[in-house]
Protein backbone atom coordinates (compact mmCIF):
# COMPACT_ATOMS: atom_id res chain seq x y z
CA UNK A 1 0.00 0.00 0.00
CA UNK A 2 1.24 3.24 -1.36
CA UNK A 3 -0.75 5.46 0.84
CA UNK A 4 -1.92 7.49 -1.59
CA UNK A 5 -5.97 6.40 -2.16
CA UNK A 6 -8.07 7.32 -5.56
CA UNK A 7 -11.30 7.15 -6.24
CA UNK A 8 -13.69 5.63 -7.61
CA UNK A 9 -11.68 2.05 -8.80
CA UNK A 10 -13.66 1.67 -11.90
CA UNK A 11 -15.94 4.27 -14.10
CA UNK A 12 -17.62 3.17 -16.60
CA UNK A 13 -19.56 6.29 -18.67
CA UNK A 14 -20.75 7.51 -22.16
CA UNK A 15 -19.09 9.87 -24.84
CA UNK A 16 -20.18 13.69 -23.77
CA UNK A 17 -20.18 13.01 -20.30
CA UNK A 18 -18.50 14.39 -17.42
CA UNK A 19 -16.63 12.41 -14.60
CA UNK A 20 -14.65 13.86 -11.69
CA UNK A 21 -11.65 11.55 -10.22
CA UNK A 22 -10.46 11.72 -6.78
CA UNK A 23 -6.73 11.53 -5.08
CA UNK A 24 -5.61 11.48 -1.35
CA UNK A 25 -1.99 11.91 -1.24
CA UNK A 26 0.13 10.28 1.40
CA UNK A 27 -0.04 12.33 4.84
CA UNK A 28 2.52 15.16 4.47
CA UNK A 29 3.37 15.03 0.77
CA UNK A 30 2.69 18.59 -0.82
CA UNK A 31 3.22 17.11 -4.37
CA UNK A 32 0.38 15.78 -6.19
CA UNK A 33 0.58 14.43 -9.72
CA UNK A 34 -1.95 12.90 -12.32
CA UNK A 35 -0.74 10.63 -15.00
CA UNK A 36 -3.23 8.81 -17.79
CA UNK A 37 -2.39 5.12 -19.06
CA UNK A 38 -3.91 4.19 -22.09
CA UNK A 39 -2.35 1.29 -24.63
CA UNK A 40 -1.50 3.57 -27.61
CA UNK A 41 0.23 6.88 -25.52
CA UNK A 42 1.43 4.46 -22.51
CA UNK A 43 2.20 6.38 -18.97
CA UNK A 44 1.54 10.35 -19.61
CA UNK A 45 2.32 12.92 -17.31
CA UNK A 46 -1.24 15.00 -17.13
CA UNK A 47 -0.21 18.05 -14.39
CA UNK A 48 1.18 18.68 -11.53
CA UNK A 49 -0.45 20.79 -8.52
CA UNK A 50 2.09 21.95 -5.26
CA UNK A 51 0.31 23.00 -2.03
CA UNK A 52 -2.46 24.07 -3.97
CA UNK A 53 -1.11 25.53 -7.14
CA UNK A 54 -0.57 24.53 -10.64
CA UNK A 55 2.58 23.38 -10.53
CA UNK A 56 3.43 21.66 -14.23
CA UNK A 57 1.68 21.39 -16.89
CA UNK A 58 2.16 17.92 -18.82
CA UNK A 59 0.25 16.18 -22.12
CA UNK A 60 -3.19 17.69 -20.73
CA UNK A 61 -6.49 18.26 -23.15
CA UNK A 62 -8.14 21.42 -22.80
CA UNK A 63 -10.78 19.24 -22.19
CA UNK A 64 -9.38 18.02 -18.83
CA UNK A 65 -8.92 20.37 -15.49
CA UNK A 66 -7.90 19.63 -12.29
CA UNK A 67 -7.33 21.18 -8.65
CA UNK A 68 -5.55 20.98 -5.37
CA UNK A 69 -8.29 21.71 -2.22
CA UNK A 70 -6.76 22.69 1.45
CA UNK A 71 -6.41 19.89 2.59
CA UNK A 72 -4.44 18.94 -0.31
CA UNK A 73 -6.80 16.22 -1.83
CA UNK A 74 -6.85 16.69 -5.61
CA UNK A 75 -9.47 16.03 -8.50
CA UNK A 76 -9.45 15.48 -12.28
CA UNK A 77 -11.97 16.86 -14.11
CA UNK A 78 -12.84 15.14 -17.71
CA UNK A 79 -15.32 16.44 -19.98
CA UNK A 80 -17.00 15.86 -23.05
CA UNK A 81 -15.82 12.09 -22.82
CA UNK A 82 -14.52 10.54 -25.89
CA UNK A 83 -14.11 7.14 -26.65
CA UNK A 84 -10.17 7.74 -26.51
CA UNK A 85 -10.36 8.75 -23.34
CA UNK A 86 -10.46 5.94 -22.08
CA UNK A 87 -7.73 4.53 -19.85
CA UNK A 88 -5.97 3.91 -16.37
CA UNK A 89 -5.63 7.31 -14.24
CA UNK A 90 -3.18 7.32 -11.44
CA UNK A 91 -2.50 9.92 -9.34
CA UNK A 92 1.00 9.81 -7.28
CA UNK A 93 2.20 12.17 -4.78
CA UNK A 94 5.88 13.07 -3.50
CA UNK A 95 7.21 14.84 -0.36
CA UNK A 96 9.54 17.37 -1.93
CA UNK A 97 9.06 19.48 -4.78
CA UNK A 98 12.22 18.84 -7.40
CA UNK A 99 13.80 15.30 -6.66
CA UNK A 100 11.36 13.47 -4.61
CA UNK A 101 10.30 9.95 -5.17
CA UNK A 102 6.98 9.23 -6.23
CA UNK A 103 4.28 6.71 -4.99
CA UNK A 104 1.42 5.81 -7.08
CA UNK A 105 -2.20 4.89 -6.00
CA UNK A 106 -4.17 2.16 -7.55
CA UNK A 107 -5.38 4.22 -9.86
CA UNK A 108 -9.02 4.41 -11.70
CA UNK A 109 -9.90 2.61 -14.64
CA UNK A 110 -12.17 5.02 -16.77
CA UNK A 111 -14.61 3.37 -19.57
CA UNK A 112 -16.17 5.62 -22.38
CA UNK A 113 -18.71 3.31 -24.03
CA UNK B 1 11.98 16.71 -23.03
CA UNK B 2 14.27 13.88 -21.90
CA UNK B 3 13.60 10.14 -23.87
CA UNK B 4 13.35 6.87 -21.90
CA UNK B 5 14.12 3.73 -23.68
CA UNK B 6 13.85 0.29 -22.18
CA UNK B 7 14.63 -2.95 -23.32
CA UNK B 8 13.84 -5.95 -24.26
CA UNK B 9 10.25 -4.97 -25.00
CA UNK B 10 9.23 -8.73 -23.73
CA UNK B 11 11.02 -11.05 -21.72
CA UNK B 12 9.74 -14.94 -21.48
CA UNK B 13 11.84 -16.76 -18.38
CA UNK B 14 11.68 -19.98 -16.49
CA UNK B 15 10.88 -19.65 -13.02
CA UNK B 16 14.31 -19.56 -11.37
CA UNK B 17 15.90 -17.85 -14.04
CA UNK B 18 18.07 -14.75 -13.82
CA UNK B 19 17.38 -11.50 -15.99
CA UNK B 20 18.51 -7.87 -16.34
CA UNK B 21 16.20 -5.58 -17.79
CA UNK B 22 17.62 -2.17 -19.04
CA UNK B 23 16.93 1.64 -19.00
CA UNK B 24 18.47 4.24 -20.95
CA UNK B 25 18.22 7.94 -21.21
CA UNK B 26 18.65 10.41 -23.14
CA UNK B 27 20.10 13.30 -20.83
CA UNK B 28 21.25 13.83 -17.25
CA UNK B 29 19.02 13.07 -14.42
CA UNK B 30 18.75 13.64 -10.64
CA UNK B 31 16.18 10.91 -10.32
CA UNK B 32 15.20 7.47 -11.45
CA UNK B 33 12.34 4.87 -10.47
CA UNK B 34 11.77 1.54 -11.18
CA UNK B 35 8.17 0.32 -11.10
CA UNK B 36 6.61 -2.87 -11.31
CA UNK B 37 2.98 -2.93 -12.32
CA UNK B 38 0.73 -6.15 -11.84
CA UNK B 39 -1.81 -7.38 -13.42
CA UNK B 40 -4.37 -5.42 -11.58
CA UNK B 41 -3.01 -2.59 -12.88
CA UNK B 42 -1.15 -1.01 -9.97
CA UNK B 43 2.39 0.89 -10.14
CA UNK B 44 4.60 -0.72 -7.45
CA UNK B 45 7.81 1.41 -6.13
CA UNK B 46 10.76 -0.75 -6.97
CA UNK B 47 14.16 1.40 -6.66
CA UNK B 48 14.48 5.02 -6.22
CA UNK B 49 18.03 5.12 -7.79
CA UNK B 50 19.78 8.02 -8.92
CA UNK B 51 22.61 6.50 -9.23
CA UNK B 52 24.83 3.83 -7.44
CA UNK B 53 23.66 0.00 -6.70
CA UNK B 54 20.64 -0.69 -4.46
CA UNK B 55 19.43 -4.63 -3.36
CA UNK B 56 16.21 -5.40 -1.96
CA UNK B 57 15.78 -9.15 -1.14
CA UNK B 58 15.88 -11.00 -5.45
CA UNK B 59 15.55 -7.83 -6.78
CA UNK B 60 18.68 -5.33 -7.58
CA UNK B 61 19.14 -1.73 -9.50
CA UNK B 62 21.97 0.17 -10.83
CA UNK B 63 22.23 3.65 -12.06
CA UNK B 64 25.23 4.85 -14.30
CA UNK B 65 24.20 8.29 -14.16
CA UNK B 66 27.29 9.58 -16.31
CA UNK B 67 26.53 6.87 -19.18
CA UNK B 68 22.72 7.54 -18.74
CA UNK B 69 21.24 3.97 -18.71
CA UNK B 70 20.07 1.72 -15.32
CA UNK B 71 19.59 -1.75 -14.85
CA UNK B 72 17.32 -3.95 -12.90
CA UNK B 73 18.50 -7.43 -12.53
CA UNK B 74 16.00 -9.76 -10.88
CA UNK B 75 17.25 -13.12 -9.92
CA UNK B 76 15.80 -16.66 -9.06
CA UNK B 77 12.51 -14.75 -10.94
CA UNK B 78 9.38 -16.25 -9.42
CA UNK B 79 5.64 -16.79 -11.33
CA UNK B 80 4.61 -13.69 -8.79
CA UNK B 81 7.42 -11.41 -10.86
CA UNK B 82 5.25 -11.20 -13.83
CA UNK B 83 4.33 -8.03 -14.96
CA UNK B 84 5.56 -5.03 -16.53
CA UNK B 85 8.60 -3.13 -15.61
CA UNK B 86 8.79 0.49 -16.10
CA UNK B 87 11.81 2.70 -15.69
CA UNK B 88 10.75 6.53 -15.26
CA UNK B 89 13.01 9.85 -14.83
CA UNK B 90 11.95 13.34 -14.41
CA UNK B 91 13.08 16.30 -17.16
CA UNK B 92 15.08 19.31 -16.29
CA UNK B 93 11.41 21.14 -16.00
CA UNK B 94 10.39 19.32 -12.74
CA UNK B 95 9.51 16.29 -11.26
CA UNK B 96 6.72 14.95 -13.86
CA UNK B 97 8.43 11.51 -15.15
CA UNK B 98 8.67 10.21 -18.79
CA UNK B 99 8.15 6.57 -18.20
CA UNK B 100 9.70 4.41 -20.96
CA UNK B 101 7.80 1.56 -22.59
CA UNK B 102 8.21 -0.69 -20.30
CA UNK B 103 9.62 -4.24 -20.15
CA UNK B 104 6.75 -7.57 -20.08
CA UNK B 105 8.02 -10.26 -18.22
CA UNK B 106 5.97 -13.44 -17.78
CA UNK B 107 7.42 -16.19 -15.63
CA UNK B 108 6.28 -19.59 -16.53
CA UNK B 109 6.37 -22.29 -14.13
Amino acid sequence: DSGVTQTPKHLITATGQRVTLRCSPRSGDLSVYWYQQSLDQGLQFLIQYYNGEERAKGNILERFSAQQFPDLHSELNLSSLELGDSALYFCASSAQGAMGEQYFGPGTRLTVT
Amino acid sequence: GIQVEQSPPDLILQEGANSTLRCNFSDSVNNLQWFHQNPWGQLINLFYIPSGTKQNGRLSATTVATERYSLLYISSSQTTDSGVYFCAAPGNAGNMLTFGGGTRLMVKP
